[in-house]
């Protein structure tokens, strides 16, 4: 089956202590991307990346780090959480040809929430 | 910087039309896009436009662009209870459609 999963579903910390939020897709997709939903804002992208290696920012990066070291994942490191990092994160992959996103195949992964006190 | 506004509420009744607006700010956009996202789900593609087109239409749903004016609008056919969710309208920056900017989210209440 066609997905994208995210490991923890949920998770609650502590400020400064460091965090990783897993995201893998079984699809071979190139493009993988991470949001972040909040009330009033809807999604905000945080990081991208077309393919291995290549990674890029998106509106909101500050706070965040990623690394695409293999084409099925995409992990979120959070250095040093702060409650204002406390939200709803997504994951999405779809195929990319070249330097083009093929829409019609994107999916998101569940969502994990995060709770930084 | 790029915004993409749309309304937060919208009430129908079941078998009525439901439409939803949208307007966007960066008029480079490569795609507009429709989502829905169901409680406690994540989002799911439900249609997306190329810029260069006015019209979509993928069976109960009509997508319709005004670039002049930069509005998207969705337009659900036959409303069902299914349909209830929040819609989100997005669009597509830069080379290659990778950078995404989301509106806040439409909520579909469908009355029976």
């Amino acid at each position: 089956e066609a997905q994208v999963t995210q490991n923890p579903r949920y998770l609650i910390t502590v400020t400064g202590k460091k965090l990783t939020v897993t995201c893998s897709q079984n699809m071979n997709h190139e493009y993988m991307s991470w949001y972040r939903q909040d009330p009033g804002l809807g999604l905000r992208q945080i990081y991208y990346s077309m393919n291995v290696e290549v990674t890029d920012k998106g509106d909101v990066p500050e706070g965040y780090k990623v690394s695409r070291k293999e084409k099925r994942n995409f992990p979120l490191i959070l250095e040093s959480p702060s409650p204002n990092q406390t939200s709803l994160y997504f994951c999405a992959s779809s195929f990319a040809s070249g330097r083009v996103m093929i829409q019609e195949t994107q999916y998101f992964g569940p969502g994990t929430r995060l709770l930084v006190l | 910087g790029e915004d993409v506004e749309q309304s937060l509420f919208l009430s129908v009744r079941e078998g009525d039309s439901s439409v939803i607006n949208c307007t966007y700010t960066d008029s480079s956009s490569t795609y507009l896009y429709w989502y829905k996202q169901e409680p406690g789900a994540g989002l799911q593609l439900l249609t997306y436009i190329f810029s260069n087109m006015d019209m979509k239409q993928d069976q109960r749903l009509t997508v319709l662009l005004n670039k002049k004016d930069k509005h998207l609008s969705l337009r659900i056919a036959d409303t069902q209870t299914g349909d209830s969710a929040i819609y989100f309208c997005a669009e597509s920056t830069g080379t290659g459609g990778f950078k995404t900017i989301f509106g806040a989210g439409t909520r579909l209440f469908v009355k029976a």
